[in-house]
């Protein structure tokens, strides 16, 4: 079992709708959770963090379900630039020379 | 302030051949973690490098190694190339132990023909 697993999509949805994706994690004792955010022939840039509490930047929220180990990135009102690669990231933090995890990523299309 | 920079951005080698790739981390930064990505997927942890030791080390052959300097830069060297190990090698790094505070530069993308 992968130890960061991602829908690969693509998703392709119209301008304006509301998509979320879904990750899962194998590590239960995992510590800190990101999305990043790559775009064709890019860097992967930190799009944001992912709290227990869950947490909201504009029109992007991250929740965190430790229970069922996995966690979530929605957002609304989508525009033609979030068109992206969206990586779910996990830190195991078990030991202080952690490294950082990524998912294979799910393909983000918005059209017109 | 520069960022994170890679040199070269793209590169084409022989099988066989071996392949230095450099990485100059941002300023402040005294940790530098290399990734490989191959097409389609994610970026996968090679190894990690913290005061001019490997720090941690991925899930890579021993063809795969590197060096950090004393002014934190870093080298990420393969020997032996694969077609395989075509890829977008990324190189970010960070603050001390905050992995997820890391800035990635904009890789080298390697093709072994």
């Amino acid at each position: 079992r992968k130890e960061v697993e991602q829908d690969p999509g693509p998703f392709n949805v119209p301008e304006g709708a509301t998509v979320a994706f879904n990750c899962t994690y194998s590590n239960s004792a995992s510590q800190s959770f990101f999305w990043y955010r790559q775009d064709c022939r890019k860097e992967p840039k930190l799009l944001m963090s992912v709290y227990s509490s869950g947490n909201e930047d504009g029109r992007f929220t991250a929740q965190l379900n430790r229970a069922s180990q996995y966690i979530s990135l929605l957002i609304r009102d989508s525009k033609l630039s979030d068109s992206a690669t969206y990586l779910c990231v996990v830190e195991p933090g078990y030991s202080s020379a952690s490294k950082i995890i990524f998912g294979s990523g799910t393909r983000l299309s918005i059209r017109p | 302030d520069a960022g994170v920079t890679q040199s070269p951005t793209h590169l084409i080698k022989t099988r066989g051949q071996q392949v230095t790739l450099r990485c100059s981390p941002k300023s402040g930064h005294d940790t530098v973690s290399w990734y490989q990505q191959a097409l389609g997927q994610g970026p996968q942890f090679i190894f990690q490098y913290y005061e001019e030791e490997e720090r941690q080390r991925g899930n890579f052959p021993d063809r795969f190694s590197g060096h950090q300097f004393p002014n934190y830069s870093s080298e990420l060297n393969v020997n032996a190339l694969w077609l395989g190990d075509s890829a977008l090698y990324l190189c970010a790094s960070s603050p001390g132990s905050d992995a997820h505070k890391a800035f990635f530069g904009q890789g080298t993308r390697l093709t072994v023909v």
